[in-house]
């Protein structure tokens, strides 16, 4: 039982590439979520999606887009990385919306040049 | 809106000394409010939820944690630290079951031998 899969762990990217950091769960939960933690700030919400076919912003979507075409998988892609994008993300997901706990990925530590 | 407020960024203690980890919230309902740990380089991990049954709520790892609704806080405890607890604690809070999640800015808690 993987639990939340992130992919990759690590990555650098220079101002203006694209990327798109991978998510995926095998428990079959219909609610999956994007955080950023940056120091100081704890995690805050980028998008989020309660099943496929269904997304929407959280806190701080700019920068950032969104789909789900399944229930397993829950990618974030970045069209134009700007260095304020450098940041740790985590995908998390739970049966639905309102259950607990989330579960966490290890999450992808991304720097932008 | 609800929000949280974590009192302290960096508590350090030492082995065998008890932990406390402060926690204040604001929120128009009633809320859900939740305890995070993460260790380095890892995603977070549920450590006790409040979802308005016992205001006196067990975790895991010997932790727990008080609702007091007349002070708006929801303070942690462990009465007696081990080295593995060091990490960083997230207090979360939720006002009703299905809104997103609004994360504290964490505390850092040093275990000191």
């Amino acid at each position: 039982n993987a639990g939340v899969t992130q992919t990759p762990k690590f990555q650098v990217l220079k101002t203006g590439q694209s990327m798109t950091l991978q998510c995926a769960q095998d428990m079959n939960h219909e609610y999956m979520s994007w955080y950023r933690q940056d120091p100081g700030m704890g995690l805050r919400l980028i998008h989020y999606s309660v099943g496929a076919g269904i997304t929407d912003q959280g806190e701080v979507p700019n920068g950032y887009n969104v789909s789900r075409s399944t229930t397993e998988d829950f990618p974030l892609r970045l069209l134009s990385a700007a260095p304020s994008q450098t940041s740790v993300y985590f995908c998390a997901s739970s049966r639905d919306r309102a259950a607990q706990p989330q579960h966490f990925g290890d999450g992808t530590r991304l720097s932008i040049l | 809106a609800q929000s949280v407020t974590q009192l302290d960024s960096h508590v350090s203690v030492s082995e065998g000394t008890p932990v406390l980890l402060r926690c204040n919230y604001s929120s128009s309902y009633s809320p859900s409010l939740f305890w995070y740990v993460q260790h380095p380089n890892k995603g977070l991990q549920l450590l006790l939820k409040y979802t308005s049954a016992a205001t006196l709520v067990k975790g895991i790892n010997g932790f727990e944690a008080e609702f007091k609704k007349s002070e708006t806080s929801f303070h942690l405890t462990k009465p007696s630290a081990h080295m593995s607890d060091a990490a960083e604690y997230f207090c979360v809070v939720s006002d009703v079951g299905n809104t997103p999640l609004v994360f504290g800015k964490g505390t850092r808690l040093s275990v000191i031998a």
